[in-house]
Formats: structure tokens, sequence, C-alpha cells
């Protein structure tokens, strides 16, 4: 079955603790992409890659890390979370040349 | 800059209802525009889309036509269920920008039995 996973779905944590959410799609889809869902605000970007090795900003990008080493995997990283970061991160992704992009199905996040 | 605006929600009817739900957008170039739906602890789900003017996208019963005067994309449906509870989002899609999407704020629709 075609998908997008992430891990954990749910996460408390304290203020300072580094924490990786992973995310993985097995449809061989070039673009992958970040985002937090907060009430009133819709979904914002983080980071996004457009391949292997190749990741840039979105809107949001403070406070995150991304890796891109293989074409499967776009892990999200937050090497001192803080309060403000507890939100619903959505991973998704896409091939280039398709409008469609498929998201997973979201890891809410509680930072104490 | 870019942005997407939905009209406030949440949005409660009584199944078998008429469903509109606004949506408009500012943005440089000429951006393709979706409907998302997120349902109950689920990621978003593609609904429909429209790449440029005048195209009408359509999937399970609901509308939304690209109206390029008036810069909107608002979603109709003649008849709701139950079952179309959820959260709706609206975005666009900027050919120039690649594969981001910008959204709205999302509505939440509520539909009685």
């Amino acid at each position: 079955e075609a998908q997008v996973t992430q891990n954990p779905r749910y996460l408390i944590t304290v203020t300072g603790k580094k924490l990786t959410v992973t995310c993985s799609q097995n449809m061989n889809h070039e673009y992958m992409s970040w985002y937090r869902q907060d009430p009133g605000l819709g979904l914002r970007q983080i980071y996004y890659s457009m391949n292997v090795e190749v990741t840039d900003k979105g809107d949001v990008p403070e406070g995150y890390k991304v890796s891109r080493k293989e074409k499967r995997n776009f892990p999200l990283i937050l090497e001192s979370p803080s309060p403000n970061q507890t939100s619903l991160y959505f991973c998704a992704s896409s091939l280039l040349e398709t409008d469609t992009q498929y998201f997973g199905p979201g890891t809410r996040l509680t930072v104490l | 800059g870019n942005s997407v605006t939905q009209m406030e929600g949440p949005v409660t009817l009584s199944e078998e209802a008429f469903l509109t739900i606004n949506c408009t957008y500012t943005a440089t170039g000429y951006p393709s525009l979706f409907w998302y739906v997120q349902y109950p602890g689920e990621g978003l789900q593609l609904l429909l889309k429209a790449t440029k003017a005048d195209d009408k996208g359509s999937n399970k019963g609901f509308e939304a036509t690209y109206r390029k005067e008036t810069t909107s994309f608002h979603l109709e449906k003649g008849s709701v269920q139950v079952s179309d509870s959820a959260v709706y989002f609206c975005a666009l899609r900027l050919i120039q920008g690649a594969q981001k999407l910008v959204f709205g704020q999302g509505t939440r629709l509520t539909i009685n039995p």
C-alpha cells in the first residue's frame, strides 16, 4: 500500500530534550516536506526537500533541522524543543511533476 | 505575498443541506488551487483541484470552480452527509514555486443527522 508513515504519532517531552520525528514514504517520491498545523493558522511549511541531499527552508524553519540521506526518509529534528513548538506535525511527499501531495497521519507533539 | 483566506468556522449543517465554504486567494502569477480534507485523526487528503481559470474540480459530490476574476475557489456540495464531517483546507500552489502549498486556516464542518 502506498503511504507516508510518521513516528511517533504522539509525543510528550520537556523543554530542551532533543527529539526526532521520522517520516518515510514508499512511493519513490522526490519531493518531501514538513508542515506544522496550529489552530487558526492552517498548515505552515517548515522544511522541504526536492531530492536526496537537497533541503531548503520553508516559512517557519526556526528551531528545526532536517536531513535527506535516503530518498524514502525525511526526519524532522528538534535539537532543543520549546513550548512554542507544541503542535501537530505532518509530513508530505509527491512526485516533482505532479500536483498531488500525500500526507502522513500526523504527529502530535507537546513540549512542557 | 501569497495567501489563502477561508470562511471562518466551525460550520454546522443538517444532513442533506447545501454546503458552501468560501475561499479566496492572493497570489503573484497563476496558481493551481486545491481543496484538501482532513477526517478526524487522519492526515490531509486531496479532495479536488483546478489548475487554470474556469476549470472546475469535482470529487465525491464536491465541486469548486477556479474564478480568476474574483480570485476565488469556493467549495460546494448539493447534499451533505454525516460522513462529510471533517476539516477542509483550501490551498494554492505557485507553478514557479515548485511543490510548495500555501494553506488557508481550515474550516471545520460538522453534519448532524
